[in-house]
């Protein structure tokens, strides 16, 4: 069954520095999301990105976050500076038509720790 | 007030028992609805859409009330592989790209 991955698995980097996380979307997928969910915390919408460019993006999103689809599989998401409370499970999500139907494929997350 | 509000739980249940889930949102322009289940330190996964008139999966049936804003999951004769975390999720309009999570139920069924 095809999947969304994800790497690293889990990132400790210390408070200031840039950390990318990778993601490769499920290949027949057009829309591709990145939430993250702060331990205890819901679940929460960060950006959505569709024919190279964001369409939605959270408050959370702010400048220093950044997304990018360098090649025709890899999708990113670039945390410039890292503060303690970007702290957080972050969740690459894919799927092949636009939101409304639901199904969002999510991958297993990549888990920040910043110090 | 939350735009999707949940009982966080937890319900511990046995095997065998039915179980209901609730969840409220605030937005009166919410116009798709599902449930999503997260096992502890997994990603969330869909376990069901919810449509107007009320929508049933095996063991799984959801419901919707547009005019009291309220969703709802039933679980029926609960096994010990239904433990997780259920998220009530909503789309809201305008928001055409994001879906907005409920901070979840959590529910524990004991063998």
């Amino acid at each position: 069954e095809p999947e969304v991955t994800q790497t690293p698995s889990h990132q400790v980097t210390q408070m200031g520095q840039e950390v990318i996380l990778r993601c490769v979307p499920i290949s027949n997928h057009l829309y591709f999301y990145w939430y993250r969910q702060i331990l205890g915390q819901k679940v929460e919408f960060l950006v959505s990105f569709y024919n190279n460019e964001i369409s939605e993006k959270s408050e959370i999103f702010d400048d220093q976050f950044s997304v990018e689809r360098p090649d025709g599989s890899n999708f990113t998401l670039k945390i410039r500076s890292t503060k303690l409370e970007d702290s957080a499970m972050y969740f690459c999500a894919s799927s092949f038509s636009g939101v409304g139907t639901g199904e969002l494929f999510f991958g297993e997350g990549s888990r920040l720790t910043v110090l | 007030r939350k735009e999707v509000e949940q009982d966080p739980g937890p319900f511990n249940v046995p095997e065998g028992a039915t179980v209901a889930f609730n969840c409220t949102y605030s937005n009166s322009a919410s116009q798709s609805f599902f449930w999503y289940r997260q096992d502890c330190r997994k990603e969330p996964k869909l376990l069901m859409s919810v449509y107007s008139s009320g929508n049933e999966d095996g063991r799984f049936t959801a419901q919707l009330n547009r005019a009291s804003q309220y969703i709802s999951l039933l679980i029926r004769d609960s096994k010990l592989s239904d433990s997780a975390t259920y998220l009530c999720v909503v789309r809201i309009s305008g928001s055409a790209r994001q879906l907005t999570f409920g901070s979840g139920t959590q529910l524990t069924v004991l063998p």
